[in-house]
């Protein structure tokens, strides 16, 4: 597609629950990016993928969150054992990768609002 | 990584300039200065970037000082539309290049008619 794809766009779920959400980069962009943004603050770093691997998984707050990308394309951020404190907006972005020209622009999604009441 | 400070918000007239500032003394030889924004309800979206020359694209115009400790984000014409949170990144280079942006609070910009 043209941009960045995150499904669903809004999910509620109760405390204790497991979460997927979806991320459908764009065509062609090796690099994959999950951030998760809370109410009034900026973006925070989860994740990295180069390909199908994770290269940076540093910003995982816990072992509860999980995420993959078998294919090299699409990738699913996993949570488990939900708490309302994950309640956030998390964004995916892509980006052509590589290179240290700095011209590697992140294009990001509109984000996957998660509620956990 | 170099650290940014940015006013938290600003306010411009619609079609007037708009200059946000960002300090970076922190910065490093080999860093960029990225800028994004992000409306309401939408991802983060890219504006401009700059090494040490200034930069001018469709959107925006980058200034950065000699010294490259602080820059200048700058819409010419703004507009209600650009009403938005205005975040100055220094991008942090990481192995393969991959472009791992680390996010402030930013500057909230309130265009008024």
């Amino acid at each position: 597609g043209a941009g960045v794809s995150q499904t669903p766009s809004n999910k509620v779920t109760e405390k204790g629950k497991y979460v997927e959400l979806r991320c459908d980069p764009i065509s062609g962009h090796t690099a994959l990016y999950w951030y998760r943004q809370s109410l009034g603050q900026g973006p925070e770093f989860l994740i990295y993928f180069q390909g199908t691997g994770a290269a940076d998984d540093s910003g995982l707050p816990n072992d509860r969150f999980f995420a993959v990308r078998p294919e090299g394309s699409v990738s699913t951020l996993k949570i488990q054992r939900t708490e309302r404190g994950d309640s956030a907006v998390y964004l995916c972005a892509s980006s052509f990768g590589g290179g240290s020209s700095g011209a590697n622009v992140l294009t990001f999604g509109a984000g996957s609002r998660l509620t956990v009441l | 990584d170099a650290k940014t400070t940015q006013p938290p918000s600003m306010d411009c007239a619609e079609g007037r300039a708009a200059n946000l500032p960002c300090n970076h003394s922190t910065i490093s030889g080999n860093e960029y200065v990225y800028w994004y924004r992000q409306i309401h309800s939408q991802g983060p979206q890219y504006i401009i970037h700059g090494l040490k020359n200034n930069e001018t694209n469709e959107m925006a115009s980058l200034i950065i000082t000699e010294d490259r400790k602080s820059s200048t984000l700058i819409l010419p014409h703004a507009t209600l539309r650009d009403t938005a949170v205005y975040y100055c990144i220094v991008r942090v280079l990481i192995s393969g290049g991959y472009n791992k942006l680390i996010f402030g609070a930013g500057t909230r910009l309130a265009v008024h008619p």
